[in-house]
């Protein structure tokens, strides 16, 4: 149990084109999902948080009108990169926490396969 | 707020030999913790995880972590290293408050073995 999917696994685009990216927690509801971003031979940044039905909360410095999140249902997440420019280039991941109330369980997260995202 | 520190950017092992990676979080109470392993390309898999209890967890692929509160470190260890363990390792943190999920990951640690 406890999977979670990423749609495309790859992609590469232009520049100036948007590009989604779907985050399908695949057995289970996830009230909360995250979006991460990773360079090359780094950590996972956190670049924001979304609860199903409101407003995605970002972290400082993550643009929210170039990456538009959606999290329209208990088991889907979206992730749009809008405009996208070569510097967006990277790997991102989400994650998904289970709507759960049992301690340890409810802070735990489950990632996503993750999607690359190459712009020319 | 919390962090992590992985020490050792980068370590190399022999195949067969013993392996341990460091990791030490900083944390007002008590966290729980996760190591995850990434290869190449992919998306991160749980090795295991720290919630209560037993303090030594045994986790897949014959890893085991061992927290130490007075210590504030949550060291991953395997007996014998296989080629394919050649991955990076994060460590992370996450508050054990309730609806507090935002975890913050370790640099990670780039483990290559040798034949």
């Amino acid at each position: 149990g406890a999977v979670v999917s990423q749609h495309p696994s790859w992609v590469i685009c232009k520049s100036g084109t948007s590009v989604k990216i779907e985050c399908r927690s695949l057995d289970f509801q996830a009230t909360t999902m995250f979006w991460y971003r990773q360079f090359p031979k780094q950590s996972l940044m956190l670049m924001a948080t979304s609860n199903e039905g409101s407003k995605a909360t970002y972290e400082q410095g993550v643009e929210k009108d170039k990456f538009l999140i959606n999290h329209a249902s208990l088991t889907l997440s979206t992730l749009t990169v809008t405009s996208a420019h070569p510097e967006d280039s990277s790997f991102y991941i989400c994650s998904s926490a289970r709507d759960t109330q049992v301690p340890g369980q409810r802070n735990e997260q489950f990632f996503g396969p993750g999607t690359r995202l190459t712009v020319l | 707020a919390q962090s992590v520190t992985q020490p050792d950017i980068h370590i190399t092992v022999s195949e067969g030999a013993s392996l341990e990676l460091r990791c030490n979080y900083s944390y007002g109470a008590t966290p729980y913790l996760f190591w995850y392993v990434q290869s190449p390309g992919q998306g991160l898999q749980l090795l295991l995880k720290y919630f209560s209890g037993d303090t030594l967890v045994q986790g897949i692929k014959g890893f085991e972590a061992e927290f130490k509160r007075s210590q504030s470190s949550f060291n991953l260890r395997k007996p014998s290293v296989h080629w394919s363990d050649a991955a990076e390792y994060f460590c992370a943190v996450v508050s054990s408050g309730a609806g507090s999920y935002q975890l913050t990951f370790g640099k990670g640690t780039k483990l290559s073995v040798i034949p």
